[in-house]
């Protein structure tokens, strides 16, 4: 079992570019997260997904979307990245609420000039 | 809402003594709650959690955090402090729905000979 893996591990965008973060998880688990990591804030939730073809948002959600297509994968997106997106991204995934430990990826470090 | 204080952002222990890192929460209701380790530039990793099946919570690395509803905390400790302990440390509390976190703003834990 790989677990969660997250790809690309470092990126640097210019403002205004446009890329996706890919989260892939071979435990079969229906719930995904991805969060924010930001100096003195913790993790903050951006969107997560219940299950195949759901997405909701979180706590910080403007400025990115996401996609559910495959079970195994969950994608975030910057349309136009900013600087204040700069920050470590964080996905997670889980097994339904009654069992609630979340499972973390190693995290992309993402920097927009 | 749902909301996690951890009291201290830093701790400085000597290697050999205890560890107090706290946390405070706030909820309508008695959440589950959980701390999670991070490790420079690595992931997150549980270190336990708290579902309401005892309020005395072991853990791994010989970690352990008592829940008291009275003074609505969470607090985490270690007899005997390791230099492989230095890293930052996250209280954690679940919403409820769809295994949502609420992460603290982090203690970083420091470790010296």
């Amino acid at each position: 079992n790989a677990g969660v893996t997250q790809t690309p591990k470092f990126r640097v965008l210019k403002t205004g570019q446009s890329m996706t973060l890919l989260c892939a998880q071979d435990m079969n688990h229906e719930y995904m997260y991805w969060y924010r990591q930001d100096p003195g804030m913790g993790l903050r939730l951006i969107h997560y997904s219940v299950g195949e073809g759901t997405t909701a948002k979180g706590e910080v959600p403007d400025g990115y979307n996401v996609s559910r297509l495959k079970k195994q994968n969950f994608l975030l997106g910057l349309e136009s990245a900013a600087p204040s997106q700069t920050s470590v991204y964080f996905c997670a995934s889980s097994y339904s609420p009654s069992v609630y430990e979340q499972y973390f990826g190693p995290g992309t470090r993402l920097t927009v000039t | 809402a749902q909301s996690v204080t951890q009291l201290d952002s830093h701790v400085s222990v000597s290697e050999g003594t205890p560890v107090l890192l706290r946390c405070n929460y706030s909820s309508s209701y008695s959440p589950s709650l959980f701390w999670y380790v991070q490790h420079p530039n690595k992931g997150l990793q549980l270190l336990l959690k708290y579902t309401s099946a005892a309020t005395l919570v072991k853990g791994i690395n010989g970690f352990e955090a008592e829940f008291k509803k009275s003074e609505t905390s969470f607090h985490l400790t270690k007899p005997s402090a390791h230099m492989s302990d230095a890293a930052e440390y996250f209280c954690v509390a679940e919403t409820g729905t769809a295994s949502k976190l609420t992460f603290g703003t982090g203690t970083r834990l420091q470790v010296t000979l």
